[in-house]
């Protein structure tokens, strides 16, 4: 079965750094998506950026990007220029149509902003 | 477009008793997935339904159950609660299931 690890329980950073964040899965599979989803106290999941498999390219939007080490199976989110309303919860989840599309979530990250 | 809208937001529930959630996806959104959160064993798939077909099943008990609605709108049902269920179900929907997931808010429930 799909895993995804999130080592980090908590992690904190300065308004106006860089974080990174760590997420590491195990799959067999070649074709597969990977997502970091940020969940603030309105509990809203919120999809931050998503990776596909087959792409080299690593994925950016605005100050969040990715590095996608497929051999390594490892998936970072780096969050630049760190503002307030990044502080939430993490999760980074994998997807595979093989396994029906359905979402394997890592155990999640808190992230806490400090201005 | 309005979200995902999920009912009630909130809810209180003794052991034993049955409950049923509630999920409207975005319009023009046929596929409907839950998910439970909790924070032991953090957020697990329930099921996926799909054109009034459930599509896909977690790893749950069949306490748990649900249904699709021809207007897409969704119910979860959880009969003969245990304290254990008390979590907060999230619904997300998308068109087709294979694009971006669209959550709600979410239903926390508790079992007292």
């Amino acid at each position: 079965a799909q895993t995804v690890t999130q080592s980090q329980p908590e992690m904190s950073v300065q308004e106006a750094e860089t974080v990174t964040l760590s997420c590491t899965y195990d799959t067999s599979e070649s074709d597969y998506y990977l997502f970091w989803y940020k969940q603030p106290p309105s509990r809203q999941m919120i999809l931050v950026i998503r990776q596909e498999a087959y792409k080299q390219q690593n994925a950016t939007e605005n100050r969040f990007s990715v590095n996608f080490q497929k051999a390594a199976k490892s998936f970072s989110l780096k969050i630049s220029d760190s503002q307030l309303g990044d502080a939430a919860m993490y999760f980074c989840a994998y997807r595979s149509a093989a396994q029906g599309n359905k979402l394997v979530f890592g155990a999640g990250t808190i992230l806490r902003v400090k201005s | 477009k309005a979200g995902v809208t999920q009912t009630p937001r909130y809810l209180i529930k003794t052991r034993g008793q049955q409950v049923t959630l509630s999920c409207s996806p975005i319009s023009g959104h046929r596929s409907v997935s839950w998910y439970q959160q909790t924070p032991g064993q953090g957020l697990q798939f329930l099921f996926e339904y799909f054109s009034e077909t459930q599509r896909n099943k977690g790893n749950f008990p069949g306490r748990f159950s649900g249904r699709q609605f021809s207007n897409s709108r969704s119910e979860m049902n959880v009969s003969t609660l245990e304290l254990g269920d008390s979590a907060l179900y999230l619904c997300a929907s998308s068109p087709s299931g294979y694009e971006k997931l669209f959550f709600g808010s979410g239903t926390q429930l508790s079992v007292l």
